[in-house]
């Protein structure tokens, strides 16, 4: 019954390293959405995108890009990892508003929770 | 933008007892989300509100929906504490991403 899946649970990277977050989701949604996590500070947008090819900023994109090269999957890409980016990273996909009253859950995959030492 | 406020960020209250978390938001919103994250987990969904005087239940949760005020609320009814989690409401509005409350971590004691 799994919907979104990240490619990891934990992770652990050494400053400057280029690290790689996948998700992939097997509900044919377009919209797919990376989200951190850090206490006191909730849920904090990096990038989504609303179709294959196709990204937006989010709040914090500062450090971060993604690649959305078919529908399913959906790549979270540090450049150059730095400390400030350890934190719990959550990706999320569903359809689109406007696609009808069915299937409009957002599902969350299982985070990754990521450290850079 | 949409924007997504929530009250109370905290809650603590006794097993039992009743009581309604509030979720205001700024601007119309296609879809309404509420979502429950336990310690170190991500966030199950619970509801899925989309339009105006939807109610939904789900054991001792019911969350319901008021366009025209721009609210939403998740209401607990005789609080158990396995709901003891932090909880979510998120808007999404069409073209844009979920917009997220800061959450209600909320405490049931007995």
């Amino acid at each position: 019954d799994v919907k979104v899946t990240q490619s990891s649970r934990y992770l652990v990277k050494r400053t400057g390293e280029k690290v790689f977050l996948e998700c992939v989701q097997d509900m044919d949604h377009e919209n797919m959405f990376w989200y951190r996590q850090d206490p006191g500070l909730g849920l904090r947008l990096i990038y989504f995108s609303y179709d294959v090819k196709m990204k937006e900023k989010g709040d914090i994109p500062e450090g971060y890009s993604v690649s959305r090269e078919k529908k399913e999957r959906f790549s979270l890409i540090l450049e150059s990892a730095s400390t400030n980016q350890t934190s719990m990273y959550l990706c999320a996909s569903t359809v689109p508003p406007g696609r009808g009253l069915l299937n409009t859950e957002a599902f969350f995959g299982q985070g990754t929770r990521l450290t850079v030492v | 933008e949409l924007k997504v406020e929530q009250n109370p960020l905290f809650l603590s209250m006794q097993e039992g007892k009743n009581y309604t978390i509030y979720c205001n938001y700024s601007t119309t919103s296609d879809r309404l989300y509420w979502y429950r994250q336990d310690p170190g987990k991500s966030l199950e969904s619970l509801f899925v509100l989309l339009s105006n005087g939807a109610v939904k239940q789900e054991g001792r949760l019911m969350a319901s929906l008021d366009t025209k005020a721009r609210l939403s609320t998740l209401h607990i009814t005789a609080a158990v504490h396995d709901l003891s989690a932090t909880y979510f409401c998120a808007g999404l509005l069409s073209g844009y991403a979920l917009n997220f409350g800061k959450g209600t971590s909320l405490l049931v004691t007995p």
